[in-house]
């Protein structure tokens, strides 16, 4: 069972264009949110991330926005820029003891286009 | 500024064979975790270290063991290979403090023939 569902699995994007990615989890006591962008054969890089108590946060072109209500959370590229196509993964934690395990949802692959 | 460090970067084996991948954290950074990544899948949470103790453990088959050593690097230990093990294993650090911020590595590609 997928704790966190992300949609769409694909999205192809005009340059200078708006990308928005959706996510949705199940499990409140999720407590932070990470956006990971990943190129092909790469690890993932953090990119944003925020906690449930904020509604938004914006660093640089990229945006969360975030529904606690609603159980959902959003990532916004604005000017999208051929660079930005990779693949996305939304993500949620919770506190584990010292650690944190990250659950991943399923990945948007990003296609920007010149 | 000093990243993950994963080796080997590649690594192929035949079923039933051992394999041991090896992580070696950002330094300071006490805590380690494991994932696995399929083929156009997500990454999977396998198991986590801090302070060389095991601290969480996801899906990790009994056939996989890992420790964390002295120097905080890590070891991911894989025995009786099977094909469905082929995938991209990750290992990321974190700080103590900062858990959330989880730092990957570049992965290793392990394919299993």
């Amino acid at each position: 069972q997928q704790q966190v569902k992300q949609s769409p699995q694909s999205l192809i994007v005009q340059k200078g264009g708006i990308s928005i990615i959706n996510c949705a989890y199940e499990n409140t006591a999720f407590d932070y949110f990470p956006w990971y962008q990943q190129f092909p054969g790469k690890g993932p890089a953090l990119l944003i991330a925020i906690r449930p108590d904020v509604s938004e946060k914006k660093e640089g072109r990229f945006t969360i926005s975030f529904n606690k209500s609603a159980k959902q959370f959003s990532l916004h590229i604005m000017d999208s820029q051929p660079g930005d196509s990779a693949t996305y993964f939304c993500a949620a934690s919770l506190a584990s003891g010292s650690a944190r395990q990250l659950t991943f949802g399923s990945g948007t692959q990003l296609t920007v286009l010149p | 500024a000093a990243g993950v460090i994963q080796s080997p970067r590649h690594l192929i084996k035949e079923k039933r064979e051992t394999a041991t991948l090896k992580c070696y954290p950002i330094p300071r950074h006490d805590t380690v975790y494991w994932y696995q990544q399929g083929p156009g899948q997500d990454p999977q949470f396998l198991i986590s270290f801090y302070e060389k103790m095991q601290s969480d453990k996801g899906s990790i088959p009994d056939r996989f063991s890992a420790q964390q050593f002295s120097d905080y690097h890590s070891e991911l230990n894989m025995s009786s290979l099977e094909l469905g093990d082929s995938a991209l294993y990750f290992c990321a650090s974190s700080l103590a403090g900062a858990e959330e911020t989880q730092y990957f590595g570049p992965g290793t590609r392990l394919l299993v023939l």
